[in-house]
């Protein structure tokens, strides 16, 4: 089949461990990066946000990290809870209206 | 109402069919997106609308036809589709532009199809 051979990144971590899950960008000129949470059976959901002239900032439980340098972006997700095991995509604004996803990475939350 | 509702959940149907896909907001959002999502990939955007005109197609094939009746309403319609395209596509709205907040895209849970 098509997918043979692919498969997400996977992040296995423990109930109330903490989470860091990595996004390498392409553009430089992109001025705007979301992330977003993608659980089974479900559409994309928007977690936290970041603009290009910030380096961090913090929600609830979540952080997202920002390097322009690299062109690299972090979420780390506090005391993570089995709830939070769902696949998540960075997303970064690429012109006009217009969103562009990266790879993904499967966060798996073991009791 | 913050949500974006897909119809169907799941369609299946063969190469020689025509069906549609819908989608509906009530947020009052002017912008509207296709995405098509392969298993273990990420989204891939298809289609924008912003206020209610086609401002992107991202090189889709023909067989693929968008049309956005107002402002609350999106469709795609499907024709003469092969078994590659089967596939989740979703259906997400924002803001009309301008601002950063255009971007925030909310998504409904999608239509799986596939194509035999």
């Amino acid at each position: 089949g098509e997918n043979v051979g692919l498969h997400l990144p996977t992040l296995s971590v423990q109930e109330g461990d903490n989470s860091i899950i990595n996004c390498a960008y392409s553009n430089s000129a992109s001025d705007y990066f979301i992330w977003y949470k993608q659980e089974s059976g479900k559409g994309p959901q928007f977690i936290i946000d970041i603009r290009s002239n910030m380096d961090k900032r913090q929600g609830q439980r979540v952080t997202v990290l920002l390097n322009k340098t690299v062109k690299h972006l972090s979420l780390q997700i506090a005391a993570t809870q089995p709830g939070d095991s769902a696949v998540y995509f960075c997303a970064e604004k690429s012109g006009y209206n217009k969103l562009i996803f990266g790879a993904g990475t499967r966060l798996a939350v073991h009791p | 109402d913050t949500e974006v509702t897909q119809t169907p959940k799941h369609l299946v149907m063969g190469m020689t069919n025509k069906k549609s896909l819908k989608c509906e907001q009530h947020m009052g959002h002017r912008a509207m997106y296709w995405y098509k999502q392969k298993a273990k990939k990420p989204p891939e955007l298809m289609f924008v609308y912003s206020y209610e005109k086609l401002s992107i197609n991202e090189s889709v094939p023909s067989r693929f036809s968008p049309e956005c009746p107002n402002s609350s309403l999106l469709n795609l319609h499907l024709h003469a589709l092969q078994p590659e395209d089967s596939a989740l596509y979703l259906c997400a709205s924002s803001q009309g532009p301008p601002g950063l907040r255009a971007n925030v895209l909310t998504f409904g849970a999608g239509s799986r199809l596939t194509v035999l």
